[in-house]
């Protein structure tokens, strides 16, 4: 069955250092994003691809960085990790708008 | 004032009962309406959607969408404790362009339907 993973799923790290969530999905779809989850936020959009070598800036994009260099993968990187980006990410794919497949998250700490 | 705006809740309710679920939205050009389910440590999943205004119905759950007062509703009958979980409003805009698939979501409402 095709579906949609995340690695790590727990990440504990330390401010400065340079971390990549991965993402890897099995629906051929040429669309995916990166969402983090945050109480009181919900889920803000960080990036989006239509396509490979396609990447986007979403809502809140500062301090992180996407490539897509095939359509299964869109790794998520975090230049220089900083406290306030301690948060679940979650990885999604979708090629029809209001259909989105989400990956089952990664819980990333900043110490 | 964020765009879309969702009651966090908790809501607690006894089984059988009928939840009701809201969202109000502030920008004009969303046409599609979503909503999601997500169990504790686990990734949000598409329940229904709905395309501009409307009702629309699947088993126990009700979508409707009042796009003249920007006000979306999520209606659950008969609710089970296995409802039990964080329900979550998106919206996105017509498709097509940059905007293509952008969902923007409520801040998630706490369910719990106890026994």
């Amino acid at each position: 069955d095709a579906e949609i993973t995340q690695s790590p799923r727990h990440k504990i790290t330390e401010t400065g250092r340079q971390v990549t969530l991965a993402c890897h999905q099995t629906w051929n779809h040429n669309n995916m994003f990166w969402y983090r989850q945050d109480l009181g936020h919900g889920l803000r959009l960080i990036h989006y691809s239509y396509g490979v070598q396609d990447t986007n800036k979403g809502e809140v994009s500062d301090g992180y960085s996407v490539s897509r260099s095939n359509t299964e993968d869109l790794p998520l990187t975090l230049e220089s990790a900083a406290s306030s980006q301690t948060s679940v990410y979650f990885c999604a794919s979708g090629d029809r708008v209001a259909e989105q497949y989400f990956g089952p998250g990664t819980r990333l700490t900043v110490t | 004032q964020k765009e879309v705006e969702q009651d966090p809740g908790p809501l607690s309710v006894p089984e059988g009962a009928i939840v009701s679920l809201n969202c109000t939205y502030s920008n004009s050009a969303f046409q599609y309406f979503m909503w999601y389910r997500q169990y504790s440590r686990k990734g949000p999943e598409l329940l229904m959607y709905t395309y501009s205004s409307g009702n629309k119905e699947d088993g126990r759950f009700t979508a409707q969408v009042d796009k003249s007062s920007k006000y979306i509703s999520l209606f659950i009958r008969d609710s089970q404790p296995s409802d039990s979980a964080t329900y979550l409003c998106a919206m996105s805009p017509r498709a097509g362009g940059t905007s293509y698939g952008k969902l923007t979501f409520g801040q998630g409402t706490i369910l719990t339907v106890h026994p």
